[in-house]
């Protein structure tokens, strides 16, 4: 089944923990991108991936990192987590970007709390 | 910088009737994108508008794309309960191949269709 998983799927963590959220998809695109979503903002962009080993920042990328080091894989890096992080996020991917008119598939969402 | 708004922010429609959720964006941006996303679940994509003009319709939902007003719609036709959701916009910033990674979302539309 085509899909893109995130792990862990809930999270309660403390100030400046280090964590990190998993991003998996299987259906071989070049595309991921990471969100997150809060109450009356709707979907804020995180970091996006054009391809593997090239990342760029969206419109909030201050206080996460990524790295893409294989095309499925996509992990979201919190180096030091702090509350106003706490958030809901969620992974995204598609064949080439959205730019070039293709579909994104979003993954289940991971809900973070950070105290 | 590319800004999207959405309105109404909340909407609440009986059963059978007719209603336009807009979509406004402030700068140049020829792809529009339209998910819906159910309490507690991910994002579905909707539709994928690539031009000035573009419509497209699936079942009750048909959106609409106006690069000249910077305008999309979403019309919903004879609401039914199984519309309830929340619905978000989004484009890419720039036109002609710039920012394709990019995409910035509108704030969402909740829509609530009672008996």
């Amino acid at each position: 089944e085509a899909q893109v998983t995130q792990n862990p799927r809930y999270l309660i963590t403390v100030t400046g923990k280090k964590l990190t959220v998993t991003c998996s998809q299987n259906m071989n695109h070049e595309y991921m991108s990471w969100y997150r979503q809060d109450p009356g903002l709707g979907l804020r962009q995180i970091y996006y991936s054009m391809n593997v080993e090239v990342t760029d920042k969206g419109d909030v990328p201050e206080g996460y990192k990524v790295s893409r080091k294989e095309k499925r894989n996509f992990p979201l890096i919190l180096e030091s987590p702090s509350p106003n992080q706490t958030s809901l996020y969620f992974c995204a991917s598609s064949l080439e970007g959205p730019g070039h008119t293709d579909t994104q598939y979003f993954g289940p969402g991971t809900r973070l709390t950070v105290l | 910088e590319l800004k999207v708004e959405q309105n109404p922010l909340f909407l609440s429609m009986q059963e059978g009737k007719n209603y336009t959720i807009y979509c406004n964006y402030s700068t140049t941006s020829d792809r529009l994108y339209w998910y819906r996303q159910d309490p507690g679940k991910s994002l579905e994509s909707l539709f994928v508008l690539l031009s000035n003009g573009a419509v497209k319709q699936e079942g009750r939902l048909m959106a609409s794309l106006d690069t000249k007003a910077r305008l999309s719609t979403l019309h919903i036709t004879a609401a039914v309960h199984d519309l309830s959701a929340t619905y978000f916009c989004a484009g890419v910033p720039g036109a002609g191949g710039t920012s394709y990674g990019k995409l910035t979302f509108g704030q969402g539309t909740i829509l609530t269709v009672h008996p």
